[in-house]
């Protein structure tokens, strides 16, 4: 059984940017969750995605937006990068009927 | 808006000692409580959940529930210093129908086991 995967693993940008982040669900799983850890905090819930549609969001501007594809791979893309958008982006799978969620490794995205 | 609370720590144990971590949540209705575990500059691993009062063991680690005070504990029994990482505890938050919710995440407690 094949875990979370995400890409890419490090990703260096400047202000005004856009980036696109990816994440492959655990085999089965058919929800996707994004969240965003600052240095020191607890990851914070971004959106989540259930049947190619965004099922719930947390209290990110619109710039933040996804996509969730026929085989639950999800993407996370981030318009007009800031400053404080520098975090770890985590992508959890979860099975369905279960609260359990399942990290993958994450992104490391740093905007200069 | 339901809220978790941790002590970030750090907690020093010596090798071999029980490490107690704490955790409060504010919203009464929660009915399931996630422990997980994060290593410095890795994603974290869930270790621990529990839904219902009382205790749950697996291998060193145990989780304890009480409802009423709003409080879940993680024990983690002859601590090695591979524990030592975060740990993070977390509730569902809302549910959106048809799948589940998102989780909400305390800053976590920075366990630190000393040899």
């Amino acid at each position: 059984e094949t875990g979370v995967t995400q890409s890419p693993t490090h990703l260096i940008k400047t202000r005004g940017q856009q980036v696109t982040l990816r994440c492959s669900s655990q085999s089965g799983h058919n929800t996707v969750s994004w969240y965003q850890q600052a240095l020191g905090q607890g990851p914070q819930f971004i959106f989540q995605y259930y049947r190619e549609e965004e099922n719930g969001r947390g209290n990110f501007p619109p710039r933040f937006s996804g996509l969730q594809f026929p085989n639950y791979s999800s993407e996370l893309n981030v318009n007009a990068l800031e400053l404080d958008d520098s975090a770890l982006y985590l992508c959890a799978s979860s099975p369905g009927g279960s609260d359990e969620q399942f990290f993958g490794p994450g992104t490391r995205l740093t905007v200069l | 808006q339901k809220e978790v609370e941790q002590n970030s720590g750090p907690l020093s144990v010596p090798e071999g000692a029980i490490a107690s971590l704490n955790c409060t949540y504010s919203d009464r209705g929660s009915q399931s409580f996630f422990w997980y575990r994060q290593y410095s500059g890795k994603s974290p691993e869930l270790i621990m959940f529990i839904y219902s009062n009382g205790d749950k063991e697996d291998g060193r680690f145990t989780a304890q529930l009480n409802k009423a005070s709003q409080y879940v504990s993680l024990l983690i029994r002859d601590s090695q210093p591979s524990d030592s990482a975060t740990y993070l505890c977390a509730v569902p938050g809302m549910n959106y129908g048809g799948s589940q919710g998102n989780l909400i995440f305390g800053k976590g407690t920075k366990l630190s086991v000393k040899p």
